[in-house]
C-alpha cells in the first residue's frame, strides 16, 4: 500500500527565508507525486506534481521539488518566502493506475513571520 | 484554467435528515472523481472513488449506505450524506481527473457539514 510521510506537523520562517518542506513515500513502483497547499476552509490548489522525467519539477508561486528516488523523498522548496505563503501543505502519492487515487500526508502547517 | 466546484460551500442540517453534495468539473468532463472528507487540522481521507455510469467503489471503513454517491453525468458527481449525526460534520471535498491534461487532478472548494 501506498504512503506518504510529512515529518514536520508545523513550521515557522521569516519572510524572506528559504523554505523546504520533507515529504517521504513508500510505493512499489514509480509513484506520481504531487504538492498542494490549502489556505484554511479552502480546497486544495496544486501546485506541482511529478510523474517521470527531470526529476526536478517547477510549480507555481515560485514553488520547486526533487524526486530523490534512493531516499524516497519529495521535497518540497522556495529561495525565498513570502508571507502570502502561510498555508497547509499537503504531500500526496497518486497510483500509476488509471483511477489516480491519491493518499495524503498528515500535512505541515507553514508560519510565515515577517 | 481546470475548475473543480462544489456546492454549497456551508450547510447544516439536523441530526437525522439527509444532504446533498454537489461536484463539478466546469470546463472538462470527468469520467473518475473523488470523495474526501478531512476533519479540522487532519489530513485528507479518501472515502469513496465515483466512477460515471457506474457504482462508486467505495474504501475501507465508510459506510455506502450511509454516503450515497451518484456520477449521473461526465460533469457532475453527488455525495448524499443520510441520516447524518455530529459526527458526520466535516470538510468534504471532491476531485476530479482531468484526462486531457495528463491525469491531473483538480480539487473542488470544499463543503463544510455540520450536524445539529
Amino acid at each position: 500500500a501506498q504512503s506518504v510521510t510529512q515529518p514536520d506537523i508545523h513550521i515557522t520562517v521569516s519572510e524572506g527565508a528559504s523554505l523546504e518542506l520533507r515529504c517521504n513515500y513508500s510505493y512499489g513502483a514509480t509513484p506520481y507525486l504531487f504538492w498542494y497547499v490549502q489556505s484554511p476552509g479552502q480546497g486544495l490548489q496544486l501546485l506541482l506534481k511529478y510523474f517521470s522525467g527531470d526529476t526536478l519539477v517547477q510549480g507555481i508561486k515560485g514553488f520547486e521539488a526533487e524526486f530523490k528516488r534512493s531516499q524516497s523523498s519529495f521535497n518540497l522548496r522556495k529561495p525565498s518566502v513570502h508571507w502570502s505563503d502561510a498555508a497547509e501543505y499537503f504531500c500526496a502519492v497518486g497510483s500509476t493506475g488509471t483511477a489516480s487515487k491519491l493518499t495524503f500526508g498528515t500535512g505541515t502547517r507553514l508560519q510565515v513571520t515577517l | 484554467g481546470a475548475v473543480v466546484s462544489q456546492h454549497p460551500s456551508w450547510v447544516i442540517c439536523k441530526s437525522g435528515t439527509s444532504v446533498k453534495i454537489e461536484c463539478r468539473s466546469l470546463d472538462f468532463q470527468a469520467t473518475t472523481m473523488f470523495w474526501y472528507r478531512q476533519f479540522p487540522k487532519q489530513s485528507l481521507m479518501l472515502m469513496a472513488t465515483s466512477n460515471e455510469g457506474s457504482k462508486a467503489t467505495y474504501e475501507q471503513g465508510v459506510e455506502k449506505d450511509k454516503f450515497l454517491i451518484n456520477h449521473a453525468s461526465l460533469t457532475l458527481s453527488t455525495l448524499t450524506v443520510t441520516s447524518a449525526h455530529p459526527e458526520d460534520s466535516s470538510f468534504y471535498i471532491c476531485s476530479a481527473r482531468a484526462t486531457w491534461r495528463g491525469n491531473t487532478i483538480y480539487f473542488g472548494e470544499g463543503s463544510w457539514l455540520t450536524v445539529v
